[in-house]
């Protein structure tokens, strides 16, 4: 079946650290591929996505290529902020609607 | 952009007794919205889906008649843990996609942490 696995929190980082959390699927069709953040008190953000293979989804700095080799969707960023302190969550869907999510990764980021 | 609300955002319930959880889009209509429990350490979990005007559709293993989902309006989602235990305390979140057609993203609640004691 569908299933998503990423890295195991939480990550700690100083200020303008690189960024990199893992993450790799296993699909029965052809999903597209995402990443969702949570802020403390607030829902699931997405935060980018790739539709197909070789994709490369981008936002707010961050940036994660949909790799079909590898079956992997590593989310990075070059320089992280306080900010970005968050839980990041990777998941794979079909057209939005069924998601099979990772567990969750926790970033703090401290200055 | 979208909102979806959800309320509470944290309950705790005595064993035995039963806690709704609301699931409401704020700005948009959603024929179909879905809801997600996350134990400790453990992916989001698909639970079931919630159809406006007909029945929940269920994910293999979790319990039709413990978890009962009411989506009354295009507007409102409610999954009710009936008879809750211990085993039960979770982190619940829910889903909705806006009804414009074409692959338009999903908005998600905050969640909420249910604790039975």
């Amino acid at each position: 079946g569908d299933s998503v696995t990423q890295m195991e929190g939480p990550v700690t980082l100083s200020e303008e650290a690189f960024l990199t959390i893992n993450c790799t699927y296993t699909a029965t069709g052809y999903p597209s591929l995402f990443w969702y953040v949570q802020y403390p008190g607030e829902g699931l953000q997405l935060l980018l996505k790739a539709t197909k293979a070789d994709d490369k989804g981008s936002n707010k700095g961050f940036e994660a290529t949909y790799r079909k080799e590898t079956t992997s969707f590593h989310l990075e960023k070059g320089s992280v902020q306080v900010s970005d302190s968050a839980v990041y969550f990777c998941a794979l869907g079909y057209n939005f609607n069924k998601f099979y999510f990772g567990s969750g990764t926790k970033l703090n980021v401290k200055p | 952009g979208a909102v979806v609300s959800q309320h509470p955002s944290r309950v705790i319930c005595k064993s035995g007794t039963s806690v709704k959880i609301e699931c409401r889009s704020l700005d948009f209509q959603a024929t179909t919205m879905f809801w997600y429990r996350q134990f400790p350490k453990q992916s989001l979990m698909l639970m079931a889906t919630s159809n406006e005007g007909s029945k929940a559709t269920y994910e293999q293993g979790v319990e039709k008649d413990k978890f009962l989902i009411n989506h009354a309006s295009l507007t409102l989602s409610t999954l009710t843990v009936t008879s809750a235990h211990p085993e039960d305390s979770s982190f619940y979140i829910c889903s909705a996609r806006p009804e414009t057609g074409g692959n338009t993203e999903a908005f998600f609640g905050q969640g909420t942490r249910l604790t039975v004691v």
